[in-house]
């Protein structure tokens, strides 16, 4: 399986609620990165968290970081109909020798906002 | 242009052609990468550049996939004899160093097998 996973597969929600999606990886990171992605268009970069951060905001984003756990989760906050979209993780895998040189991205996590 | 750039769009050709597709990074990123996104899939790395180092090939799945990079610039992915399981759309991202740093991603070609 894949080092990133998130979780759930879709989400439905309405506008304002929050969204919670996870993310599952393997491996040691050197850090973990969301993107999002809207339909026909390449991925936009969200927040980027370390291995030795805990949690990280970025306007209504949260995104926290369980190393324990090998698992982050992006929480989106007051949630709008141009949230909608899949989002991704991606894991900068750690490697003795100076450190991973590419991202592994989960399969991502469809939300959808309905007004 | 502020972003990365890739061309074509859209690229629809016959089983066993040739395609080649373009990517240009963001001025000065050294770092390039091409991925593979198959429909309702996640990304999957191919190749990655980093300056003048040998690229990173391990993600290329046969020996039909091939990429260059001149320099620190324009980027072109071939696919020689396509076959129906190529279809799906390939992504560049370019990024200041790496994979520790966030990375800029083009639209990507979405490639069509017939």
């Amino acid at each position: 399986s894949q080092q990133g996973e998130e979780d759930p597969q879709a989400l439905s929600i309405q506008e304002g609620e929050n969204a919670t999606m996870n993310c599952s990886y393997k491996t040691s990171i050197n850090n973990l990165q969301w993107y999002r992605q809207n339909s026909g268009r390449g991925l936009v970069h969200l927040i980027l968290i370390r291995s030795n951060e805990r949690e990280k905001h970025s306007g209504r984003l949260r995104v926290t970081l369980d190393t324990s756990k090998k698992s982050s989760s992006l929480l989106i906050t007051a949630s709008r109909a141009a949230d909608t979209a899949s989002y991704f993780c991606a894991t900068d895998a750690f490697e003795l020798t100076g450190g991973g040189n590419k991202l592994t991205f989960g399969t991502g996590t469809q939300l959808k906002v309905e007004l | 242009g502020a972003g990365v750039s890739q061309s074509p769009s859209n690229k629809v050709t016959e089983k066993g052609k040739d395609v080649e597709l373009r990517c240009d990074p963001i001025s000065g990123h050294t770092a390039l990468y091409w991925y593979r996104q198959r429909l309702g899939q996640g990304l999957e790395f191919l190749i990655y550049f980093q300056g003048n180092s040998a690229p990173d090939k391990s993600g290329l799945p046969s020996d039909r996939f091939s990429a260059e990079r001149t320099g620190e610039s324009v980027s072109t992915l071939t696919i020689q004899r396509t076959q129906q399981e190529d279809s799906a759309v390939y992504l560049c991202a370019s990024s200041w160093q790496g994979a520790r740093e966030p990375q800029h991603f083009g639209d990507g070609t979405r490639l069509s097998i017939l």
